[in-house]
């Protein structure tokens, strides 16, 4: 089975810093991504990391540790506008399920002036 | 502009009818999602394509079905087994990547509320 869990919800205040974390039990792993979704909208690609490390983009970076099963995404100087929910994902890599993403339930995060 | 066209983007339907969501991709991937999203729930997989002609259950398909007769065109029907169908639907797309990722594409989405 899949298990994918980050919290549910998280404040902030504007200029600072936050970090989600996301951890995950899967049966088959090819990468991890980070998704952000403001109410009513598609999902927006944040990263993508499949080797441990961390990414780095803008404002915007992403950890990844294969062996203890985590990630978290780090948002640095915070706007009004990073109010969203944070989704992270995981890539299958066999068989029929090859290709799928399983998501976990989200981070509301919610940024305060 | 390649992309994946949902629509509508809005539906309202009675209990106890069906109701079909559009999904259309001119990005030549040759897979294809729908999700289900409920407030707290995160997304949810009801059916997924990999190949025209070829589809499989995901974690919630009850109540609903789906056709891939194209590889453009993924839809999606939403029967009166479905026994609580109000949600926001989200299609997806997807081809393997240069580095073996395989990079996701959403739909808007469709917001179906049942009344």
């Amino acid at each position: 089975g899949q298990n994918i869990d980050q919290p549910t919800e998280m404040t902030a205040t504007e200029g600072a810093i936050v970090q989600i974390n996301c951890t995950y039990q899967t049966s088959g792993f090819n990468g991890l991504f980070w998704y952000q979704q403001h109410a009513g909208e598609a999902p927006t690609f944040l990263s993508y990391n499949v080797l441990d490390g961390l990414e780095e983009k803008g404002r915007f970076s992403s950890f990844l540790s294969r062996s203890k099963g985590y990630s978290y995404l780090l948002l640095k100087e915070l706007q009004m506008k990073d109010s969203a929910s944070y989704l992270c994902a995981v890539l299958h890599d066999r068989g029929s399920t090859l290709g799928r993403l399983y998501f976990g339930r989200g981070t509301q995060l919610t940024v305060w002036p | 502009d390649g992309g994946i066209t949902q629509s509508p983007k809005y539906l309202f339907r009675k209990e106890g009818q069906n109701v079909t969501l559009s999904c259309e991709q001119n990005l030549n991937h040759d897979a294809m999602y729908w999700y289900r999203q409920d407030p707290g729930q995160g997304l949810r997989l009801i059916y997924y394509s990999q190949i025209v002609n070829d589809f499989q259950k995901g974690d919630i398909a009850e109540g609903y079905s789906v056709s891939r007769e194209k590889k453009e065109s993924f839809p999606l029907t939403v029967t009166s087994a479905q026994k609580n169908p109000t949600a926001f639907y989200l299609c997806a797309s997807s081809t393997p990547g240069l580095e073996g990722n395989y990079g996701y594409t959403f739909g808007s989405g469709t917001r179906l509320t049942v009344v």
